[in-house]
């Protein structure tokens, strides 16, 4: 079965960093793979798809790249309501998420 | 624009069925799958089941044995049992909507609308 992992988790950041998570598959999943952001209390939000494309109306900041098991979300110039966890999710095989990453305050 | 709201019973007690309806508003259903998700508490997400405009379903084999995802589509609204609940099934249940498209190296699958989710909670 396939497995998901993300890192770091937590990660502290400042406004106005460049922040990179990385998100790992056990095995070969094309560019299947989500990334949605959580914020406590509100349901996930789509910020990128098939590894690369930008949701519609999510900022430009946010972009993703990777393919086969190894996959990066980049938000440049963290802005104050970017803290949040991400995940990311694949939709390969089955539906399967990643166990998430923390963005705090440093 | 579609928007999905989740309601049921906020409260289920152990060994009963726990059972959730999703009402999507502001376009059809057809065409699309549609799916329930979880959180429970400081954990993270866990793909249930979905279910496609015409009725046909598929699950989470962890989940398989007791869970049913059905659709009504004359009311736009698809429906969430697991049975023989615990207290590990206590958490946010949301239902969400597939957004799948096909282009030269296969289909693609993603979340693209949910709903606000619904705390469910397995105590006697």
């Amino acid at each position: 079965d396939n497995q998901m992992t993300q890192s770091p988790s937590p990660l502290s950041a400042s406004v106005g960093d460049r922040v990179t998570i990385t998100c790992r598959a056990s095995q070969n999943i094309g560019r299947h793979l989500n990334w949605y952001q959580k914020k406590p209390g509100q349901a996930p939000k789509l910020l990128i798809h098939s590894a690369s494309s930008l949701q519609s109306g999510v900022p430009s900041r946010f972009s993703g790249s990777g393919s086969g098991t190894d996959f990066t979300l980049t938000i440049d110039s963290l802005q104050p309501e970017d803290f949040a966890t991400y995940y990311c999710q694949e939709s390969y095989d089955t539906t399967l998420f990643g166990p998430g990453t923390k963005v705090d305050i440093k | 624009q579609v928007q999905l709201q989740e309601s049921g019973p906020g409260l289920v007690k152990p060994s009963e069925t726990l059972s959730l309806t999703c009402t999507v508003s502001g376009g059809s259903m057809s065409n699309y799958y549609w799916s329930w998700l979880r959180q429970p508490a400081g954990k993270g997400l866990e793909w249930i089941g979905r279910t496609y405009s015409s009725g046909n379903a598929n699950y989470n084999p962890s989940l398989e044995s007791r869970v049913t995802v059905s659709t009504d589509t004359s009311k736009n609204q698809f429906s969430l049992k697991l049975t023989s609940v615990t207290a590990a099934d206590t958490g946010v249940y949301y239902c969400a909507r597939h957004r799948g498209y096909y282009d030269t190296s296969g289909y693609y699958d993603s979340f693209d609308i949910w709903g606000q989710g619904t705390m469910v909670t397995v105590s006697s």
